[in-house]
């Protein structure tokens, strides 16, 4: 099953826009990755977020973490063409899963047209 | 090594067949990851080992799926009688520790298509 869910599911936006991810998740967790996946190729990491830290920062990356609302955003600033790739959240589950089960969502696929 | 290493990246194999799938972890890092990866979905957990014990095993999806690490470095994935349903991309990751940052290294992974 997957916790996270993504969205939108496909961004299309031009060079220099800045693109916003969102995942939502179902359960309490101790912290949310995101990933990205170029097509054909494994998953590289970007960031993580602890439960009990509402922003980072890293680059052009900034997320932000609602446990409230179980969501959290992923927003690339400025982006470039070389950005163009698929986005996942990953959460691990606080209670009830190991701590080695993260669970990743069906992902954001982003296209940025140069 | 440098990064994940997954062998082979790409494997055909008719029903039935069984199949293994190779990975190497990068140097040093305790904890191995199996995922699987359908087309346009995100990577389904399958097993994670923390040495040489599988530590979580839950997302096997049933017997014919099997996973070791003897040595606690290099792992297998091993799977008996495939099924059309079986193909997919096989991600491996590792990484330094489950208590550390919990970054996973993913590898390229191995494409398995079962005709």
């Amino acid at each position: 099953s997957q916790q996270g869910e993504e969205d939108p599911q496909a961004l299309s936006i031009q060079e220099g826009e800045n693109a916003t991810m969102n995942c939502s998740y179902k359960t309490s967790i101790n912290n949310l990755q995101w990933y990205r996946q170029n097509s054909g190729r494994g998953l590289v990491h970007l960031i993580l977020i602890r439960s009990n830290e509402r922003e980072k920062h890293s680059g052009r990356l900034r997320v932000t973490l609602d446990t409230s609302k179980k969501s959290s955003s992923l927003l690339i600033t400025a982006s470039r063409a070389a950005d163009t790739a698929s986005y996942f959240c990953a959460t691990d589950a606080r209670y009830g899963g190991s701590q080695g089960n993260l669970i990743f969502g069906k992902g954001t696929k982003l296209s940025v047209k140069p | 090594g440098a990064g994940v290493s997954q062998t082979p990246s790409n494997k055909v194999t008719e029903k039935g067949k069984y199949v293994e799938l190779r990975c190497d972890p990068i140097s040093g890092h305790t904890a191995l990851y199996w995922y699987r990866q359908s087309l346009g979905q995100g990577p389904e957990f399958l097993i994670y080992f923390q040495g040489t014990g599988a530590a979580d095993d839950s997302g096997l999806p049933n017997d014919r799926f099997f996973a070791v690490r003897p040595e606690g470095s290099v792992s297998t994935l091993k799977i008996q009688r495939t099924e059309r349903g079986d193909s997919a991309v096989y991600l491996c990751a590792s990484s330094l520790s489950l208590g550390g940052t919990g970054e996973l290294f993913f590898g390229e992974g191995s494409r398995l298509t079962v005709l």
